[in-house]
Formats: C-alpha cells, structure tokens, sequence
C-alpha cells in the first residue's frame, strides 16, 4: 500500500478564513480523493482529483468553497474557503492503488471558531 | 445513485465470541465491496475487499461473504479479541464508481 502524509494534522481558524491542507504521496497514483468525515459520522467524498484535469466535485460541493489543486501524480491541496463552524471535521484524501483499493491519509482535524 | 446500509450501528460482544456486521447495498452494477477498520482518531485502515466474481473471502480471523443475489455482504469477526474494538465501516463500488460508504458500526469488544 502507499505511505500518505497529510499536513497540517490539525489546525483551529478563525471564521471567514481559509485553509489549504496538502496530501503527499510515496508513489505515483492516477487516482486521488478527498473525503470529509463529521465527529461521529461515515465518510462522505467531497472530489475526485486527477492530475492535468479537473476535479469532479460530488453533489453539494462545490469549487468555489473546495477548490482542489492536483499539480502532479504523488500531490494535491484541498482549500476551505470561508470557513464557518459548520466546517469543523476532519478532511481525509485517499489514493486508489491497486483495482479499485483506496487508502487513506492520517486526517486533518479542523475546527473553526 | 448507489446506497449502502450497514447494521447494527453498535455491537457488543464478550472477548472470545464472533461478530457479524452486514450491509446492503442498491445498484446492482457494484462489484468491489471494501471493509475498513477506524480505530478512535486513526485513519480508516483496509482490513479485507471481496469482489463480486467470489462468493466469501477469509484471511485469518476476519473473513467477509457476499450475496450478489440479495444485494449485501457481511463482515465476520471470529475469536474477537479488545483490539478489535472501533468503528467498521462497509463501501461499494463499481467501475467508474466512487466509494459509498455505510454509517458505520462501532464494535466494543468486552473482557
């Protein structure tokens, strides 16, 4: 499996604020993904990010508050944008590596205030 | 789209004794059915996949089935020992699909 590193690890805003988290992979990936996981609740994809195209955002996502960067096959950046409370989770990407397997990043813990 | 439901939702059971978690899912076209383990402010792990060409898949004291007919899988836990104890979530998927997870089950295995 790919050894993924997501930084910051954690971090607490300031409403109306941004923040950029960056998602570093070991090896080239075609396929990488961000996800949001609420306290206490499942994994909910936010896009898919392939590089030299494009993100694909999922329904109720959208670019202007996610933009998403994916500069090359081991990189990418999701932004929140204006972050509000209702923003406090935590942002985990993941490659697919192998058919179909998806691992995952450690997560980034926001919370905004 | 895709929708996957997952039970129970918590799920206690004495060290030693098997565990069961089942899913369901809707479309039909889905035929790659991960399982991850999340323990508490750690990153979801893959633990084991099954594929829609088998039927059941085993890897030492975890061990998944899949009834493509019924439209669920079900994750079988034998032996359960504390560090078992975290949140599992299912996923389905199909080519050109993205992940659709269930809510998750947290299992707390007691000494």
């Amino acid at each position: 499996s790919a050894v993924i590193s997501q930084k910051p690890s954690r971090d607490i805003c300031q409403r109306g604020t941004s923040l950029t988290i960056q998602c570093q992979v070991d090896s080239q990936v075609t396929m990488m993904f961000w996800y949001r996981q609420q306290p206490g609740q499942s994994l909910t994809l936010i896009a898919t990010a392939n590089q030299g195209s494009e993100a694909t955002y999922e329904s109720g996502f959208v670019i202007d508050k996610f933009p998403i960067s994916r500069p090359n096959l081991t990189f990418s950046t999701l932004t929140v944008s204006n972050m509000s409370p209702e923003d406090s989770s935590i942002y985990l990407c993941s490659v697919e590596a192998g058919i179909n397997e998806q691992f995952f990043g450690p997560g980034t813990r926001l919370t905004v205030l | 789209g895709e929708n996957v439901e997952q039970h129970p939702s918590t799920l206690s059971v004495q060290e030693g004794d098997s565990a069961v978690i089942k899913c369901t899912y809707s479309d039909s076209a889905s035929n790659y059915f991960p399982w991850y383990k999340q323990e508490l402010g750690k990153r979801p792990q893959l633990i084991i996949d099954i594929r829609s060409n088998v039927g059941e898949k085993k890897d030492q004291r975890i061990a998944v089935t899949l009834n493509k007919t019924a439209k669920h899988f079900s994750l079988h836990i034998t032996e359960t020992q504390p560090e078992d104890s975290a949140v599992y979530f299912c996923a389905a998927s199909g080519w050109g699909q993205n992940f659709v997870f269930g809510p998750g089950t947290r299992l707390s295995v007691l000494p």
